[in-house]
């Protein structure tokens, strides 16, 4: 297993078109988390699932984002309708048990134009 | 809620020692990671502590005083690849998310 894989690594997209990102966590994991980071902060958390149950959602993620794991495994992001506000690096993490360190994958980083 | 404090900026030399402290307030308390992230990378685990008292681990130590709120990362005989962001971070009581400090952007020069 080569860790948490994200894709696509960079997105640019038009003001007002929707994006999916992609998270493959690392395999035996079943807690699967997504971040939002922009430049000169730590990351802020956005949404956790443990397995395909989505159990958690900040306020931070609008009724323009959605998140979706179906079969416990890999999980994807959907942002509608971007905005400039959207432009940031989104990171996922997964991990084993609650007291386990989540690993992170590389991000997408999204600029919207 | 959760609240986290962390410098946003230190400078240290080649070789030397530096501690990069955080203070954080949360309604429970369920540990304390610290994370490295070297530029647009990601973020990497570093230690985490739920006990008072120091945990070392090489170069890098950590150090937790719950009573306090308070804690800090210790790196000894610093490197020039050690020049990276260390994230404080608190799990929420039901363990489903981190909630991370602003970060402190560690610069080591020759």
């Amino acid at each position: 297993d080569t860790g948490v894989s994200q894709n696509p690594r960079h997105k640019i997209t038009k003001r007002g078109q929707n994006v999916t990102f992609r998270c493959d966590p690392i395999s035996e994991h079943n807690r699967l988390y997504w971040y939002r980071q922009t430049l000169g902060q730590g990351p802020e958390f956005l949404t956790y699932f443990q397995n395909e149950a989505q159990l958690e959602k900040s306020r931070l993620l609008s009724d323009r984002f959605s998140a979706e794991r179906p079969k416990g495994s890999f999980s994807t992001l959907e942002i509608q309708r971007t905005e400039q506000g959207d432009s940031a690096m989104y990171l996922c993490a997964s991990s084993h048990t609650r007291e386990a360190e989540a690993f992170f994958g590389q991000g997408t980083r999204l600029t919207v134009v | 809620g959760q609240n986290i404090d962390q410098p946003t900026e230190m400078t240290a030399t080649e070789g030397a020692i530096v501690q990069i402290n955080c203070t954080y307030q949360t309604s429970g308390f369920n540990g304390l990671f610290w994370y490295q992230q070297h530029a647009g990378e990601a973020p990497t685990f570093l230690s985490y502590n739920v006990l008072d008292g120091l945990e070392e681990k090489g170069r890098f130590s950590s150090f937790l005083s719950r009573s306090k709120g308070y804690s800090y990362l210790l790196l000894k005989e610093l490197q020039m690849k050690d020049s990276a962001s260390y994230l404080c971070a608190v799990p929420n009581n039901a363990g489903n998310m981190l909630t991370f400090g602003g970060g402190t952007r560690l610069m080591v020069k020759p």
